[in-house]
């Protein structure tokens, strides 16, 4: 059965740091996302990407986070000068398109932010 | 704007008893639902869904869930779990005609004891 991979499957940084999350969604998904999961908290959406652009983004997707899908077929989250309460679970998760359709979600990236 | 309320953070019950997790939503439009499960120390794999026709929706593991739209609740149900049960559960909406982003609950911790 087709998996999103997800790497790294931990990473732990020094705050202030820059880090890149990269996901490999399944190969005919043509919509793109990026959830969070803080510890003992709700899963949380951040942005969903679509046509080579941000269809959607959460608050909590400010200016510190970016995404990219630079080579067609990675999909990365990128967190600049991350912060203590960026410590998290990331979910990447894809879907083949927009309507009925179930997201995919890949087995998730945790970051810890010392 | 969607929001997802599941009632109990924990449930604990003993192996081959019933069960029944409960979740409820607001929309102002018409939406999906789903329940997701994430064992420990791993991702979020998808139980069943609800996109329209009959209410009452099988999944995987012996799950089941009914859609009650004068309640606007979809509780997920088994008749007898299994120690292997014992995960956390979530419920999830999306928006008919969005971009596929789910709104999830906070879940609900089920633990099943011998």
């Amino acid at each position: 059965e087709p998996e999103v991979t997800q790497t790294p499957s931990h990473q732990v940084t020094q705050m202030g740091q820059e880090v890149i999350l990269r996901c490999v969604p399944i190969s005919n998904h043509l919509y793109f996302y990026w959830y969070r999961q803080i510890l003992g908290q709700k899963v949380e959406f951040l942005v969903s990407f679509y046509n080579n652009e941000i269809s959607e983004k959460s608050e909590i997707f400010d200016d510190q986070f970016s995404v990219e899908r630079p080579d067609g077929s990675n999909f990365t989250l990128k967190i600049r000068s991350t912060k203590l309460e960026d410590s998290a679970m990331y979910f990447c998760a894809s879907t083949e398109g927009s309507g009925a359709n179930v997201l995919t979600f890949g087995a998730g990236s945790r970051l810890t932010v010392l | 704007a969607q929001s997802v309320t599941q009632l109990d953070s924990q449930v604990p019950v003993f192996e081959e008893a019933p069960v029944e997790l409960r979740c409820n939503y607001s929309s102002s439009v018409s939406v999906y639902l789903f329940w997701y499960v994430q064992y420990p120390n791993q991702g979020l794999q998808l139980l069943l869904k609800y996109l329209s026709g009959s209410t009452l929706v099988k999944g995987i593991n012996g799950f089941e869930a009914e859609f009650n739209k004068s309640q606007t609740s979809f509780h997920l149900r088994k008749p007898s779990v299994h120690i292997s049960d014992t995960a956390e559960y979530f419920c999830a909406v999306s928006e008919k005609g969005g971009y596929n982003k789910l709104i999830f609950g906070a879940g609900t911790r089920l633990a099943v004891h011998p």
